[in-house]
């Protein structure tokens, strides 16, 4: 079993570009977070999806941050135009459900930088 | 609102030492609880979890948590901690309702062991 494989691991980007991370699921996950970590404010859900479908965005900070999830093994987190204040380590879970017991697998996580 | 306190931010021990994190929590009903490991460069991963049933709780890793309402806590504990323990530990709760799903974390305890 892969895990949940997240790409890249590491970004460096300039102020106003935009940035795009990816997450593939455990095959057969249905439900699918994106948590952002910083020092800051610690580890906060952004979006969650449930059979592709986006259940919960209120967690995403602006609309500079988007996310798509087009098929059941593939995920996008857009952050158009980036700023310095995003710099972070973004990290992608899968579940087989969005029922309490059903556990979230975390992926290793995209440490983005934004100068 | 529902909140998740670790008190203890870095906690240093010696190896073969016992080990006990302190989490506390806010939440109006009967809370889901969690203890995720972070260790360097990875993402989370589940230690354990209480829903109902016996308080205390045991988990991978030679790792268990004992559930008090009373005391609104849910600490960690190991009798005798490994050197490849030294990660960040985190509590979490799950305040979800329907398929509303929200998993709030605490600000993580690191762990340092000592030979």
């Amino acid at each position: 079993d892969a895990g949940v494989i997240q790409s890249p691991r590491h970004e460096v980007t300039e102020m106003g570009q935009e940035v795009t991370l990816r997450c593939k699921p455990i095959s057969g996950h249905n439900s699918l977070f994106w948590y952002r970590q910083t020092m800051m404010r610690g580890l906060e859900l952004l979006i969650y999806f449930n059979n592709n479908v986006p259940i919960d965005d209120s967690g995403m900070p602006e609309d500079r941050f988007s996310a798509k999830m087009p098929n059941a093994s593939f995920s996008t987190l857009k952050i158009q135009p980036s700023e310095p204040r995003d710099s972070a380590v973004y990290f992608c879970a899968s579940s087989s459900g969005l029922a309490t017991y059903n556990e979230q697998f975390f992926g290793p996580g995209t440490r983005l930088t934004v100068l | 609102a529902q909140s998740v306190t670790q008190p203890d931010i870095h906690i240093t021990v010696s190896e073969g030492a016992s080990l006990e994190l302190r989490c506390n929590y806010s939440y109006g009903a009967t809370p889901y609880l969690f203890w995720y490991v972070q260790s360097p460069g990875q993402g989370l991963q589940l230690l354990l979890k209480y829903f109902s049933g016996d308080t205390l709780v045991q988990g991978i890793k030679g790792f268990e948590a004992e559930f008090k309402r009373s005391q609104s806590s849910f600490n960690l504990r190991k009798p005798s901690v490994h050197w490849s323990d030294a990660a960040e530990y985190f509590c979490a709760v799950d305040h979800s309702s329907g398929s509303a799903r929200q998993l709030t974390f605490g600000s993580g305890t690191q762990l340092t062991v000592l030979p």
